[in-house]
């Protein structure tokens, strides 16, 4: 089975504070994504990565970033937190041809910035 | 825009009888459509997929139905039991290279 792991299920950060949210997926998948996901939103892609050292704007991408160093892992990052990005992220990755495969998804990262 | 709904936002279903959850999308070009399950605090879970080019597919106590004339998705769990108690999503990849669009979700309450 694909195997989404998320480095941590809850963060507490402060306002200002630079924040990584790690995720390492174990089924040599070339696509990787970043949603976060609200009560009556849905979930909403921030960033998503089809190879190493490549990255696409999802669709709420401002106030975020990434890194793709490792075909295997894919971090998201606050670089200065706000209260609007408490949230749930959830990471997810699947093959390249994402018309045939679903999405594996990680069990998330409950983020609260106070 | 495209977008993906789905008709309830809950659904109470009793023990053991069977749970019909809807799902609406706009995009006809649409050809691989997925169900996921989300159990409180963890990610979501696939359930099921179909593609365009069929109508029905079925898994262990599950039934997916694609009606494309309608555009219209639905996902069937037989003798729903109390482990069924989760939020659906049903989601659309209108082509290969395209954002998969997710919609936002049926809460399914299983009532003893």
């Amino acid at each position: 089975d694909v195997k989404v792991t998320q480095s941590s299920r809850y963060l507490v950060k402060r306002t200002g504070e630079k924040v990584f949210l790690e995720c390492v997926q174990d089924m040599d998948h070339e696509n990787m994504f970043w949603y976060r996901q609200d009560p009556g939103l849905g979930l909403r892609l921030i960033y998503f990565s089809y190879d190493v050292k490549m990255k696409e704007k999802g669709d709420i991408p401002e106030g975020y970033s990434v890194s793709r160093e490792k075909k295997e892992r894919f971090s998201l990052i606050l670089e200065s937190a706000s209260t609007n990005q408490t949230s749930m992220y959830l990471c997810a990755s699947s093959p390249l041809d994402r018309s045939n495969s679903p999405l594996h998804f990680g069990n998330g990262t409950r983020l609260t910035v106070t | 825009g495209e977008s993906v709904g789905l008709h309830l936002p809950t659904l109470s279903v009793q023990e053991g009888d069977n749970s019909i959850i809807n799902c609406a999308y706009s995009n006809s070009a649409s050809d691989y459509f997925i169900w996921y399950k989300q159990e409180s605090g963890k990610g979501p879970q696939f359930i099921i997929d179909i593609r365009s080019n069929m109508d029905k597919r079925q898994g262990q106590r599950v039934t997916v139905l694609l009606n494309k004339t309608v555009k219209h998705l639905s996902l069937q769990i037989a003798a729903t039991q109390p482990g069924d108690s989760a939020v659906y999503f049903c989601a659309e990849t209108p082509n290969r290279d395209d954002k998969i669009i997710f919609g936002k979700g049926t809460r399914l309450h299983i009532l003893p």
